[in-house]
């Protein structure tokens, strides 16, 4: 079955830097990324996701990219704020949600 | 409300006791999703619902947990005989269908002593 690794499980940046978290997943089926936040005491919300059709995908300060022959997949966070700390969670799925498998979490922390 | 809601957002309990957690998902969610979580870790799936009837349960661990979504709005999971490993935080969530957004509730925190 389908295994994500995410990585590095902490990250510290300066307020202002750019933040970059990498996953690697297993199954060559799957189709479907995910990227999720989640803060503390609250449920994960999709910030951004991305199929396998395309390489990246841009949302304002935050982009996915997507290496389908490698099998990794990474999201980046330009000029980052003190609300972007948080835990994010990337995920890996065969086109549905119910059978997403989640990566460990990288907690990011935004330094003053 | 407009998000999905999870009562309660704690519960003890001792070893052995039987616990409900709620879950009212997004109106017009036909699918919900309970996942577990526990420390550190990312959301581990435990079962989905399509309307009223359990799609797939393959997550649930064993016997003493259930699910039922009678009339395919409001779950209830419900653990029996509760054990300290099923300490956890509980999600729900719902979507469009099972491919839709997921939209995740705040979690019950179960802890047993």
């Amino acid at each position: 079955g389908e295994n994500v690794e995410q990585h590095p499980s902490t990250l510290s940046v300066q307020e202002g830097d750019s933040a970059v978290i990498k996953c690697t997943y297993s199954d060559s089926a799957s189709n479907y990324f995910p990227w999720y936040k989640q803060e503390l005491g609250k449920g994960p919300q999709l910030i951004i996701d991305i199929r396998s059709n395309v390489g990246e995908k841009k949302d304002q300060r935050i982009a996915v990219t997507l290496n389908k022959t490698a099998k990794h997949f990474s999201l980046h966070i330009t000029e980052t704020q003190p609300e972007d700390s948080a835990v994010y969670f990337c995920a890996a799925s065969y086109d549905s949600n119910y059978q997403l498998i989640w990566g460990a979490g990288t907690k990011l922390i935004i330094k003053p | 409300g407009a998000g999905v809601s999870q009562t309660p957002s704690n519960k003890v309990t001792e070893k052995g006791k039987y616990v409900e957690l709620r879950c009212d998902p997004i109106s017009g969610h036909t699918a919900l999703y309970w996942y577990r979580q526990s420390l550190g870790q990312g959301p581990e799936f435990l079962i989905y619902f399509q309307g009223t009837g359990a799609a797939d349960d393959s997550g649930l661990p064993n016997d003493r947990f259930f699910a039922v979504r009678p009339e395919g709005s409001v779950s209830t999971l419900k653990i029996q005989r509760t054990e300290r490993g099923d300490s956890a935080v509980y999600l729900c969530a719902s979507s469009h269908g099972s491919t839709g957004e997921l939209f995740f509730g705040e979690g019950s925190r179960l802890t047993v002593l």
